[in-house]
């Protein structure tokens, strides 16, 4: 089975703090993804990653940046938290074809006070 | 943008019924996916189906896809308590995209035991 993590299920931080969220897959995937997720928006994409050090911007970039070293660790990175960042973060991962089957991890709910 | 929007967006229906949700886009796609997502989990992907297909079925899942009206519903038959949870469609435009999976913004599911 495709195993996703992420780092944290939890995360309090306050605002102006860097924050860093950490994702790992298991299944030698090429591409992954980080998505954030809020009630009446569904899942938007901030960023993909289809190879090592590569890097796309999605539909909503702005305050974050991205890190992929290894191809299995897929990193989101807020520079400087705000609360409008509060939300649940999605990692998933995939085969060759980005648009192929995606796997989830269990996401990370973040709330920046 | 949201290319997949689900209906209804909230169904509730009683243990053993059949639930059927609705997906409609708008461009064409080369496939479209349906998830489930427990609450407060990541997405568990369910079933694609490819444009040249017409139905597909995995267990109590039934998915059909009909191109001509840009539509996909998926069945549940003889529903549990378990399969509550939102429902997501997503799909792959195809075309010059070459990584957007488009996720809908879901339909709630809750079956009453």
């Amino acid at each position: 089975d495709v195993k996703v993590t992420q780092s944290s299920r939890y995360l309090v931080k306050r605002t102006g703090e860097k924050v860093f969220l950490e994702c790992v897959q298991d299944m030698d995937h090429e591409n992954m993804f980080w998505y954030r997720q809020d009630p009446g928006l569904g899942l938007r994409l901030i960023y993909f990653s289809y190879d090592v050090k590569m890097k796309e911007k999605g539909d909503i970039p702005e305050g974050y940046s991205v890190s992929r070293e290894k191809k299995e660790r897929f990193s989101l990175i807020l520079e400087s938290a705000s609360t409008n960042q509060t939300s649940m973060y999605l990692c998933a991962s995939s085969w060759y074809r980005v648009q192929e089957t995606q796997y989830f991890g269990p996401g990370t709910r973040l709330l920046v006070l | 943008s949201q290319q997949g929007e689900e209906d209804p967006q909230a169904l509730s229906i009683q243990e053993g019924e059949n639930a059927t949700m609705n997906c409609s886009y708008k461009t064409s796609i080369n496939n479209l996916q349906w998830y489930r997502q427990n609450s407060g989990r990541g997405l568990v992907h369910l079933i694609l189906i490819r444009s040249n297909e017409r139905e597909k079925h995995s267990g109590r899942l039934r998915v059909t896809l009909d191109t001509s009206k840009k539509s996909s519903s998926l069945l549940i038959t003889a529903s549990r308590a378990a399969d509550t949870a939102s429902y997501f469609c997503a799909t792959d435009p195809g075309g010059g995209s070459n990584y957007k999976l488009t996720f809908g913004k879901g339909t709630l599911l809750t079956v009453n035991p």
